[in-house]
C-alpha cells in the first residue's frame, strides 16, 4: 500500500519563477494539507484541501495557491518566488475529519 | 494563539531512557502528536494521544500528558543510536482534521 507520494523531490528556481508541485495521497484519504517547513524549523500550515475545495488555510500570501483533483491527488503553486520560499515541502493526506496524518517524504524548494 | 514549545537539542547515552518534553496552548486539542524526522526525511508519526488520556505506551515510547498544565512528554526507553533524529510535537485544533500545529522540534543525540 503506497503511503503519500510527492514529486519532485528536489527542485532549483529563480527568483520571480512560478512552481508547480504535486501530491499524491495515502489509499483511502480523501484530505490533503500541505506544509512549509524552514530550515531548523517546525513545519507551518498552508492550506487543506478536500473536496476539490479550500477547507483551512494558514497564514500564508495569496502567491501561495492549490488545487485538488477528483481523485484526490494534489498541487501547491506558488508565484514571484521569493529567496524565503527556499524550504522543504510537505504533504500530508488524511481522512476528511480524521486524525491520522500520513506525510509524504516532501519536495526541497531552493529559490536562487 | 496557539503555540507548541520543546526544548531544541538533547543528549543521551546508548541504553539510558530519553525524555522530550513539549508545552502547548490551545487547551482545546483533542489529539497531541509526536513525529519523527530523519535527515532529509519527512515526517513519521510515532504515536499519538487523545486529550481525554492521561498516558499511552506503545513498546518503548510512553506519551504522558498533563492536562492540567498543557504539558505533554514522550519517553523512550533503551534509547538507541537509530532513535536520533528531531521529534516534533504537534497538537490539532479543536475539531477532527484540522491543522497541526508543531514545535520547532527536538534534536536528539543518541551517543554510543
Amino acid at each position: 500500500d503506497a503511503g503519500v507520494t510527492q514529486s519532485p523531490t528536489h527542485l532549483i528556481k529563480t527568483r520571480g519563477q512560478q512552481v508547480t508541485l504535486r501530491c499524491s495521497p495515502k489509499s483511502g484519504h480523501d484530505t490533503v494539507s500541505w506544509y512549509q517547513q524552514a530550515l531548523g524549523q517546525g513545519p507551518q500550515f498552508i492550506f487543506q484541501y478536500y473536496e476539490e475545495e479550500e477547507r483551512q488555510r494558514g497564514n500564508f500570501p495569496d502567491r501561495f495557491s492549490g488545487h485538488q483533483f477528483p481523485n484526490y491527488s494534489s498541487e501547491l503553486n506558488v508565484n514571484a518566488l521569493l529567496l524565503g520560499d527556499s524550504a522543504l515541502y510537505l504533504c500530508a493526506s488524511s481522512r476528511w475529519r480524521g486524525y491520522g496524518y500520513t506525510f509524504g517524504s516532501g519536495t526541497r524548494l531552493t529559490v536562487v | 494563539g496557539e503555540d507548541v514549545e520543546q526544548s531544541l537539542f538533547l543528549s543521551v547515552r546508548e541504553g539510558d531512557s530519553s525524555v522530550i518534553n513539549c508545552t502547548y496552548t490551545d487547551s482545546s486539542s483533542t489529539y497531541l502528536y509526536w513525529y519523527k524526522q530523519e535527515p532529509g526525511a519527512g515526517l513519521q508519526l510515532l504515536t499519538y494521544i487523545f486529550s481525554n488520556m492521561d498516558m499511552k505506551q506503545d513498546q518503548r515510547l510512553t506519551v504522558l500528558l498533563n492536562k492540567k498544565d498543557k504539558h505533554l512528554s514522550l519517553r523512550i526507553a533503551d534509547t538507541q543510536t537509530g532513535d536520533s533524529a528531531i521529534y516534533f510535537c504537534a497538537e490539532s485544533e479543536h475539531n477532527q482534521g484540522g491543522k497541526l500545529i508543531f514545535g520547532q522540534g527536538t534534536e536528539l543525540s543518541v551517543k554510543p
